[in-house]
Formats: C-alpha cells, sequence, structure tokens
C-alpha cells in the first residue's frame, strides 16, 4: 500500500471547471510539497505546505496535518493547465514520500 | 537568476557502461537532490547532498553514487549499466533545508536510455 495516495489517478474536465486533486497519507510528515509535471518530464514545484492554506494565481492548496490530507484545488481551469500533479510528502526520515500523480486534462 | 541545469539533456548507454550525469544548482543554493523515474515506478528519491555531503539517501542499489562540490554543482555516476536503469533522471536544488522542508526547484531532467 503507498503511503502517500492520490485521487483521482485520472481526470478530465472542460475548460473553466473548478478541480481538485486530493492527497492523503499514512504516514506522519512535516511537509507536503505538490508539484506539477508537463509532458516531456519538465517537473515545476508548485507548493511547499506545512499547515494551512496557500494560494498562487489560480491554484490553492490546503493541508491538515491532523487528518493527514492535503488538497490542490485549480479554479477556472484551462487547457494549459493539463499536466500531472503530483504530491510529495517528508517522513520522519527526511526523505521525500511520492504519490503516484493524478493525469489531468482539460478540455476546450 | 537562471534555473537548475543538468546536462547532458539525453543519453544513450549500452548495459555494464557507466555513466556521469551533472546538475548546476540555482545560484545560492546548497542543497541537491536526484530523483528517478520511471513510468513503471513514478519518482523514485536517490539521495541529497548538502555542503559536499550526502545528507540523504534513498533505496538504490551501490551502483548509484553522487557527489557535490564546493560550488554545490552535483554530479550522479551510474556504473554497470542495467536495461532498468533506463529513465529520467532528475536533480533539484533548495537553500538548503532537508529535502522537503524547503520549496524545490527542479532541472528539466537528463533521459537516460540503456541498450
Amino acid at each position: 500500500k503507498n503511503e502517500v495516495e492520490q485521487s483521482p489517478q485520472n481526470l478530465t474536465a472542460q475548460e473553466g471547471e473548478f478541480i481538485t486533486i486530493n492527497c492523503s497519507y499514512s504516514v506522519g510528515i512535516s511537509a507536503l510539497h505538490w508539484l506539477q509535471q508537463h509532458p516531456g518530464g519538465g517537473i515545476v514545484s508548485l507548493f511547499m505546505l506545512s499547515s494551512g492554506k496557500k494560494k498562487h494565481g489560480r491554484l490553492i492548496a490546503t493541508i491538515n496535518i491532523q487528518e493527514k490530507h492535503s488538497s490542490l484545488h485549480i479554479t477556472a481551469s484551462h487547457p494549459r493547465d493539463s499536466a500531472v500533479y503530483i504530491c510529495a510528502g517528508m517522513d520522519s526520515n527526511y526523505q521525500l514520500i511520492w504519490g503516484a500523480g493524478t493525469k489531468l486534462i482539460i478540455k476546450p | 537568476k537562471a534555473g537548475v541545469t543538468q546536462t547532458p539533456r539525453y543519453l544513450i548507454k549500452t548495459r555494464g557502461q557507466q555513466v556521469t550525469l551533472s546538475c548546476s544548482p540555482i545560484s545560492g543554493h546548497r542543497s541537491v537532490s536526484w530523483y528517478q523515474q520511471t513510468p513503471g515506478q513514478g519518482l523514485q528519491f536517490l539521495f541529497e547532498y548538502f555542503s559536499e555531503t550526502q545528507r540523504n539517501k534513498g533505496n538504490f542499489p551501490g551502483r548509484f553514487s553522487g557527489r557535490q562540490f564546493s560550488n554545490s554543482r552535483s554530479e550522479m555516476n551510474v556504473s554497470t549499466l542495467e536495461l532498468g536503469d533506463s529513465a529520467l533522471y532528475l536533480c533539484a536544488s533548495s537553500l538548503g533545508g532537508l529535502a522537503g522542508t524547503d520549496t524545490q526547484y527542479f532541472g528539466p531532467g537528463t533521459r537516460l536510455t540503456v541498450l
């Protein structure tokens, strides 16, 4: 069983829709990353969270350490948001544990 | 500021050979982490270097090694290449917090193909 689980694995939506990607983890972590990977391999670090909520443009990330859950939201989604979104948590050994990723496709 | 750079971008090797990949972090960043990404396994943490010292290590065999220089540039070496080593190798730099405590900035990756 993966210690960091993302849902859904695949998500297809229409342009303009509000998107939510969830990440839950079974181990104690002190920080969680959300990353975006576009086709071709380029990875962009979106957020690093240890509590609360962060917002950058149309992207919002929240985390609840007690409930071991984080969400990434995209408002007014656009085809250029199509990518794989990955969450990764840092465990007690200071190693990152990666989720399998959520493949998001936004159709125009 | 220039981003994280990795060289080479593409590499083709044969089984049994060795390979060295290079990563130049963002100026001022002292931590460099290496990751392997394969379709089947996703992103796997290899190791992290900080101030020329390996600070953290993932579960990879000893054929995978690395080092960091005084200017924070890092190299990763894979000896006795196997077909299963074909992957995208990514490095990420951060200011200095342990991998996961700072925002990490990723390079474009080196795509290694082992024939």
